[in-house]
C-alpha cells in the first residue's frame, strides 16, 4: 500500500464547475500537508500548504483531518486553466525529514 | 533570474554510457535533492544533501552517485545506464519545508 494514495482520475469537469479531490495518508507521524500541482511536462509547484482549521486561497480550499489522515482539495469555479495534476504531499520528520508524493489526480476543464 | 535550475533539459543516450546531470539553486537554501519521476508519473525521493552533507540516500542503485561541491549546486552522476533508467529527474531545494523543483531532465536510455 502506497504512502500517500490518490485517485488518479482524470476528472473532467466542464469550466464553472466545482471539483473535490481527496487523499488518504497512512503515517500518522506526518507533519505537514501540502497541495501541489504539476502541469504536463513541467516541474511540480506548491499549490497551498494544508492545515487542520482549513485554509483558503481564492477558488481553492484544502482541509485536513488527521483523525481519519485524510485531506481534501475542493476547487470552486473550474477554469480552463485549472487543468493539471494536483500531487497530495505529506511530510514526514522520522526517520529522515522528506516528503511523500501521492501519484497525482489528473484534472481535465472543458470548455 | 530562475530559482533552480538543471542542465541538460533533455538527455538521450546508449545503455552502458555514463552520463551527469547538472543543478543550481539561487534561493540560498541548505537543502537539495534529486527526485526521479517515471512513466506513471510517480515523484520518488532519490537524495537529499543538506549543507554539502547527504542525509537522505533512498534505495537507489549505486550507480547513481549525487555529489555537492557546494550548497547551492547538487549533480547527479549516473554510471552504466539501463534501460529502466529512463525518466525524468527533478532536482529541488528547500528551507523550512516548501520545496522549489528545477523544470527536470528528460532521460531517455535506448
Amino acid at each position: 500500500r502506497k504512502e500517500v494514495e490518490q485517485d488518479p482520475g482524470p476528472f473532467n469537469v466542464p469550466e464553472g464547475a466545482t471539483v473535490a479531490f481527496n487523499c488518504t495518508y497512512s503515517n500518522s507521524a506526518s507533519q505537514s500537508f501540502f497541495w501541489y500541482r504539476q502541469d504536463c511536462r513541467k516541474e511540480p509547484k506548491l499549490l497551498m500548504s494544508v492545515y487542520s482549521s482549513g485554509n483558503e486561497d481564492g477558488r481553492f480550499t484544502a482541509q485536513l483531518n488527521r483523525a481519519s489522515q485524510y485531506i481534501s482539495l475542493l476547487i470552486r469555479d473550474s477554469k480552463l486553466s485549472d487543468s493539471a495534476t494536483y500531487l497530495c504531499v505529506v511530510k514526514r520528520i522520522s526517520p529522515t525529514d522528506k516528503l511523500i508524493f501521492g501519484t497525482g489526480t489528473r484534472l481535465q476543464v472543458f470548455p | 533570474d530562475t530559482a533552480v535550475s538543471q542542465t541538460p533539459k533533455y538527455l538521450v543516450t546508449q545503455m552502458g554510457n555514463d552520463k551527469s546531470i547538472k543543478c543550481e539553486q539561487n534561493l540560498g537554501h541548505d537543502t537539495m535533492y534529486w527526485y526521479k519521476q517515471d512513466s506513471k508519473k510517480f515523484l520518488k525521493i532519490m537524495f537529499s544533501y543538506n549543507n554539502k552533507e547527504l542525509i537522505i540516500n533512498e534505495t537507489v542503485p549505486n550507480r547513481f552517485s549525487p555529489k555537492s561541491p557546494d550548497k547551492a549546486h547538487l549533480n547527479l552522476h549516473i554510471n552504466s545506464l539501463e534501460l529502466g533508467d529512463s525518466a525524468v529527474y527533478f532536482c529541488a531545494s528547500s528551507q523550512g519545508g516548501v520545496q522549489f523543483f528545477g523544470p527536470g531532465t528528460r532521460l531517455t536510455v535506448l
